[in-house]
């Protein structure tokens, strides 16, 4: 069984970087493709971007291009997201999700983890 | 950017009436076209994929149609475990939500 696992939640200072981790186990994490997806308290789903780790080739929303970077470790079947100059706008819950072999439709979703930017 | 909007915002519907929500894309985004079901405090869950193929153990009760920019989910007799916040994603260009339908007891 696909499991991502993702680090605990954060609290950090405004203008800061923030870096979550999504452990993934039960597959393949060579032949995944992981997205970020974040939702702020009471709103919707924001697609962030996608890294492919046996690539090592991502691909960022144009919100997020220049402050997001998403990184992955084959060793440890590990995708990272840093997002950097944080603000109070960035308060969220950040999940990574596996895609299917279909494109951008994620089966697969980690726990998510709470980022909370405040000074 | 292709725009998802979903309507509508809230839906009230009775245990075992029928929901149908809707959602439209900005352009064509083809049959690339995905419903997920949220609950408070849980990841989202794929429901439908490709317009209409449901997701592995999804139940037959639920039902996608659509195509270009015009899309709907059907909920047929809806059960206790259905009320939750639903959103429909493109992902024909990248990946888009649209904002989410609350179905919510009647």
């Amino acid at each position: 069984q696909v499991q991502l696992v993702q680090s605990g939640a954060e609290v950090k200072k405004p203008g800061s970087s923030v870096k979550v981790s999504c452990k993934t186990s039960g597959g393949t994490f060579s032949s995944y493709v992981i997205s970020w997806v974040r939702q702020a308290p009471g709103q919707g789903l924001e697609w962030m971007g996608r890294i492919i780790p046996i690539l090592g080739i991502p691909n960022y929303a144009q919100k997020f291009q220049g402050r997001v970077t998403m990184t992955a470790d084959k060793s440890t079947s590990t995708a990272y997201m840093e997002l950097s100059s944080l603000t109070s706008d960035d308060t969220a819950v950040y999940y990574c999700a596996r895609e299917t072999s279909g494109g951008l439709i994620f089966d697969y979703w980690g726990q998510g983890t709470l980022v909370t930017v405040s000074s | 950017e292709i725009v998802v909007t979903q309507s509508p915002a809230t839906l009230s519907v009775s245990p075992g009436e029928r929901a149908t929500l809707s959602c439209r894309a900005s352009q064509s985004v083809s049959s690339d076209l995905a419903w997920y079901q949220q609950k408070p405090g849980q990841a989202p869950r794929l429901l439908i994929y490709g317009a209409s193929t449901r997701a592995t153990g999804i139940p037959a009760r639920f039902s996608g149609s659509g195509s270009g920019t015009e899309f709907t989910l059907t909920i047929s007799g809806l059960q206790s475990e259905d009320f939750a916040v639903y959103y429909c994603q493109q992902y024909n260009h990248w990946g888009t939500f649209g904002q989410g339908t609350k179905v919510e007891v009647k």
